[in-house]
């Protein structure tokens, strides 16, 4: 199984400050065929449900604020949130899906500093 | 409204047995592949398996650890994905949550991706003595 790991595990960071979360996997999800990754991040808020941010590493969900962007390629993957607000706070997950099983990274909790 | 809602959670004994169910409403449930993901406390999301669509034979899937004694099936006539769990152990604790799996269909063909874009909100089951 392809292990999803994240850095840090819980980040502080002040409003309209950027955060940044790390998902480092431990082998390429890139597909070499169509040169994709096959890479997602979600955003848990207690009491809610997951909510789909960023797919192919970097591809915004409809409705997701601009301020979310998702870069990396291979192995190594970044979430950054350009000027945090309130309501990003909450838990972050970065997951695979190149191989069976997919996997999750282990999450990041983002509060506010 | 488009969302998935989970029941069946509670608590069990272990070696016990429980049936975790989840209702889709607001899309095609029955085109879209079904997945269950869980929550251990203090623990990150772990797949648990997954049913196919029909198109696909109902094909299912595990996780090596949850194989054998974890049943995925569904009901498309009623927008419902069931969990079927025996011989539950205490490291089955956790919430539990359904997920749908990205479907995109277009010029005819319609594809999936193992990334999640709709979750249910969970429900917990604790087994313990």
């Amino acid at each position: 199984d392809i292990v999803m790991t994240q850095s840090p595990d819980s980040l502080a960071v002040s409003l309209g400050e950027r955060a940044t979360i790390n998902c480092k996997s431990s082998q390429s999800v890139l597909y070499s065929s169509n040169n994709k990754n096959y890479l997602a991040w979600y955003q848990h808020k207690p009491g809610q449900p997951l909510k789909l941010l960023i797919n192919w590493a970097s591809t915004r969900e409809s409705g997701v604020p601009d301020r979310f962007s998702g870069s990396g390629s291979g192995t190594d993957f970044t979430l950054t949130i350009s000027s945090l607000q309130a309501e990003d706070v909450a838990v972050y997950y970065c997951q695979q899906y190149y191989s069976a099983p997919c996997t999750f990274g282990q999450g990041t909790k983002l509060e506010i500093k | 409204e488009v969302q998935l809602v989970e029941s069946g959670g509670g608590l069990v004994q272990p070696g016990g047995s429980l049936r975790l169910s989840c209702a889709a409403s607001g899309f095609t449930f029955s085109d879209h592949y079904m997945d269950w993901v869980r929550q251990a406390p203090g623990k990150g999301l772990e797949w648990v398996g997954r049913t196919k669509n029909k198109a696909n034979s109902y094909t299912t899937e595990y996780a090596a650890s949850m194989e054998g004694r974890f049943t995925i099936s569904r009901d498309d006539l009623k927008n419902s994905l069931y969990l079927q769990m025996n011989s539950l152990k205490t490291e089955d604790t956790a919430v539990y949550f359904c997920a749908r799996e990205f479907l995109y269909c277009g010029g005819g063909t319609c594809y999936t991706r193992w990334y999640f874009d709709l979750w249910g909100r969970g429900t917990l089951v604790t087994v313990s003595s």
